[in-house]
């Protein structure tokens, strides 16, 4: 499905809580991105990296960290910090060469706080 | 800051009429403009791309119109079918990226193809 996988799927939270959400890519792709999708808002990119220990803001990083240790992984903070969390989270993966920069999306998570 | 505006939000088309959708992006830098589409409960999907030095690409049914004068860009599906429902991305960003560089994605269209 794509070789870019986020867990979990759905995931329920108390406010003032950080949580973090996994993602993982065997694509052997040097970017990663992680985007927030609210309705009508479409994809807001949050923070993302094109190579390990880089990263960098996106339109919308207040409230959230990440860390690129691993070429594979780019996990997603979400902190207390951020006033409004409850969204869907998607990740992404791309080369950073040749001629087309699709990125491949993983499945997702629903993030709930209450 | 850098934008894209992308319309219409939702369109309704007869199966077998023709769809366009368009774009438009504010930073001079863009020189990709990818469209994607997001079938209801699925993860986006690259359906056609557009690099600036091209004026338009076509794959089977749809095709992708690029004006970098004006600053916008169209996609354009033929003989629709049931299929083509979804939402529609486009997006405009420089790449390769450089430290500063933002991917900007348009809102959305949601596309209803009617029987």
């Amino acid at each position: 499905d794509g070789g870019i996988t986020q867990s979990p799927k759905y995931l329920f939270r108390k406010e003032g809580q950080n949580v973090t959400l996994s993602c993982e890519q065997n694509l052997n792709h040097d970017a990663m991105y992680w985007y927030r999708q609210d309705p009508g808002q479409g994809l807001r990119l949050i923070y993302y990296s094109q190579i390990v220990n880089d990263f960098q803001k996106g339109d919308i990083a207040e409230g959230y960290s990440v860390s690129r240790e691993k070429k594979e992984s780019f996990p997603l903070t979400v902190t207390s910090a951020q006033k409004n969390p409850t969204a869907f989270y998607l990740c992404a993966s791309s080369t950073t060469s040749g001629w087309s920069y699709e990125q491949y999306f993983g499945p997702g998570t629903r993030l709930t706080v209450t | 800051g850098e934008n894209v505006e992308q319309h219409p939000s939702t369109l309704s088309v007869q199966e077998g009429d023709s769809a366009v959708i368009k774009c438009t992006y504010s930073d001079s830098a863009s020189n990709y403009f990818p469209w994607y589409k997001q079938e209801l409960g699925k993860r986006p999907q690259l359906i056609i791309d557009i690099r600036s030095n091209v004026g338009e690409k076509k794959d089977q049914r749809i095709a992708v119109t690029l004006n970098k004068t004006a600053k916008h860009f169209s996609l354009h599906i033929t003989e629709t079918q049931p299929e083509d429902s979804a939402v529609y991305f486009c997006a405009a960003y420089n790449s390769p990226m450089n430290r500063d560089d933002k991917i900007i994605f348009g809102k959305g269209t949601r596309l209803h193809i009617l029987p």
